[in-house]
C-alpha cells in the first residue's frame, strides 16, 4: 500500500540511550517531515527535508538529528534520550499541498 | 511566526446533530493553506478538509464544511449529521504558500476533543 511507513511503532528507552526512528515513503515525494505530539498539544515540527540531501530545523530541534538517506527515507535520531523526549513521533511527506502521515511511534524514555 | 488557536478543548454533540469547531490563526501572509485533521484513537492523522486562502468559496466534503473568514482570520469546521465515527481529536493547521525556511511545515492548534453522544 502506498504511504508513509514508520518503525518501530512503540519503544521504551532508558535515559541516555540512543535510537533511530525510521521513516520511508513510496510516493516519490520530495518533502519529508518529523513531528512530535505531546498530551494536550498539536503536532510540532522537529526537522524537515525539502529534498534529498537537505535538512533544516523546525520549531523544536534540540536533542535530535536527522538524515535524509535518499528520496524515500528520512530518519530521526536521539543521541542521548531524555524523559522530556517522551512523546508520539510522526513522520510525514508532502506533494504540493497534500500531506501524508505515518501511523506514529510512541516513545517512552524512563 | 504563525500561530493557530483552538479555543474549545472539548465539545460534545448528540448523534445526528450539527457541531461547529472553532479555529483562529495569526499570520501576516496573504497566501496560505488551512487544514482540518481528524485523529481517532488509532492516532492516524486523517485529512478532513483543506482550504486555499485565495479561494473565497468555502470548502466542503460531504458532511464537513468550513466557514473561512479571511479578514477575521477564522476557519471553523461544521460537521452535519454527526455520527459515532466522527468522535476524535480534531486539529486545525496552517501552512504558508511559500516554500523553504521551514515555511512549508504545518503549524497545528492544540486540538478539540469531539464527543458524540448516542
Amino acid at each position: 500500500n502506498a504511504g508513509v511507513t514508520q518503525t518501530p511503532k512503540f519503544q521504551v528507552l532508558k535515559t541516555g540511550q540512543s535510537m533511530t526512528l525510521q521513516c520511508a515513503q513510496d510516493m516519490n515525494h520530495n518533502s519529508m517531515y518529523w513531528y512530535r505530539q505531546d498530551p494536550g498539544m498539536g503536532l510540532r515540527l522537529i526537522y524537515y527535508s525539502a529534498s534529498e540531501g537537505t535538512t533544516d530545523k523546525g520549531e523544536v530541534p534540540n536533542g535530535y538529528n536527522v538524515s535524509r538517506l535518499n528520496k524515500r527515507e528520512f530518519s530521526l535520531r536521539l543521541e542521548s534520550a531524555a524523559p522530556s523526549q517522551t512523546s508520539v513521533y510522526f513522520c510525514a511527506s508532502r506533494l504540493q499541498a497534500g500531506y501524508t502521515f505515518g501511523s506514529g511511534t510512541r516513545l517512552t524514555v524512563v | 511566526a504563525q500561530t493557530v488557536t483552538q479555543s474549545q478543548p472539548e465539545m460534545s454533540v448528540q448523534e445526528a446533530e450539527t457541531v461547529t469547531l472553532s479555529c483562529t490563526y495569526d499570520t501576516s501572509e496573504s497566501d496560505y493553506y488551512l487544514f482540518w485533521y481528524k485523529q481517532p484513537p488509532s492516532r492516524q492523522m486523517i485529512l478532513v478538509i483543506r482550504q486555499e486562502a485565495y479561494k473565497q468559496q468555502n470548502a466542503t466534503e460531504n458532511r464537513f464544511s468550513v466557514n473561512f473568514q479571511k479578514a477575521a482570520k477564522s476557519f471553523s469546521l461544521k460537521i452535519s449529521d454527526s455520527q459515532l465515527g466522527d468522535a476524535a481529536m480534531y486539529f486545525c493547521a496552517y501552512r504558508s504558500a511559500m516554500t523553504g525556511g521551514g515555511a512549508d511545515g504545518l503549524t497545528f492548534g492544540k486540538g478539540t476533543h469531539l464527543i458524540i453522544q448516542p
